[in-house]
């Protein structure tokens, strides 16, 4: 059975700090998601990562695919409280296979 | 462009009543997935479909789960009887088959369910 293990599990920070989540498994996907989640709605796609070390930058969001294509991380720059949410990674295997492995999520609270 | 919807937004039942949650793709979407969310269990995939045929059922929990896609733009997830333990938030995304974005999942708002 393949999973995706994030940590921490929760986190609160204050406004202005630096933060990393992470991502990893034993497995190797063909392409890695992160979604964030707010309260009340559905998760939305934040990057996908293909390639083993691609680094990808979505304003103060940096997203880094492993070497080896089994984990990942998330560093956010200067957290702002809009930030808060929850952020998902989920892997997709190689093929037409539509489906998604998620992780548990990292649960992230920006106080003013 | 209007995204996934689904209905109702939330649900409060009592065990063994019938509960049928609906959902609405995005326009063009060949993909379809159920999706139940706890904090102990994360989200779970159900079932999905792809042009109205269920693709991989292996996540529906038992046979007092069923999903149904009559057509391109409309599905339902029912469960009877309900129980205490099916108590989540069920959400519904869609996928399109071409494209940039096909690895993408568009997410409704989900479905909170109660069930006493």
């Amino acid at each position: 059975t393949q999973l995706l293990e994030q940590s921490p599990q929760f986190l609160s920070i204050q406004e202005g700090e630096n933060l990393t989540v992470y991502c990893n498994s034993s497995s190797v996907f063909s392409s890695l998601q992160w979604y964030r989640q707010e309260p009340g709605e559905g998760p939305v796609l934040l990057v996908t990562v293909v390639t083993g070390g691609e680094v990808k930058k979505l304003k103060r969001l940096t997203f880094q695919f492993g070497d080896a294509r089994k984990d990942s991380s998330l560093h956010i720059t200067a957290a702002q409280p809009g930030d808060t949410g929850l952020y998902l990674c989920a892997g997709k295997n190689a093929g037409n296979n539509r489906k998604l492995i998620w992780g548990l999520g990292t649960s992230l609270a920006v106080n003013p | 462009d209007a995204g996934v919807i689904q209905s109702p937004r939330h649900e409060v039942t009592e065990m063994g009543q019938e509960v049928t949650l609906r959902c609405k793709p995005i326009s063009g979407h060949d993909y379809l997935f159920w999706y139940r969310q706890t904090m102990m269990r994360g989200l779970e995939l159900l079932i999905y479909f792809n042009n109205n045929v269920p693709i991989d059922d292996s996540g529906m929990p038992e046979d007092r789960f069923s999903a149904k896609m009559p057509n391109a733009s409309f599905s339902t997830l029912k469960i009877q009887p309900s129980e205490p333990r099916d108590s989540a938030v069920y959400f519904c995304a869609s996928s399109p088959r071409e494209g940039w974005d096909t690895d993408t999942q568009y997410f409704g708002p989900g479905t909170r369910l109660t069930v006493l």
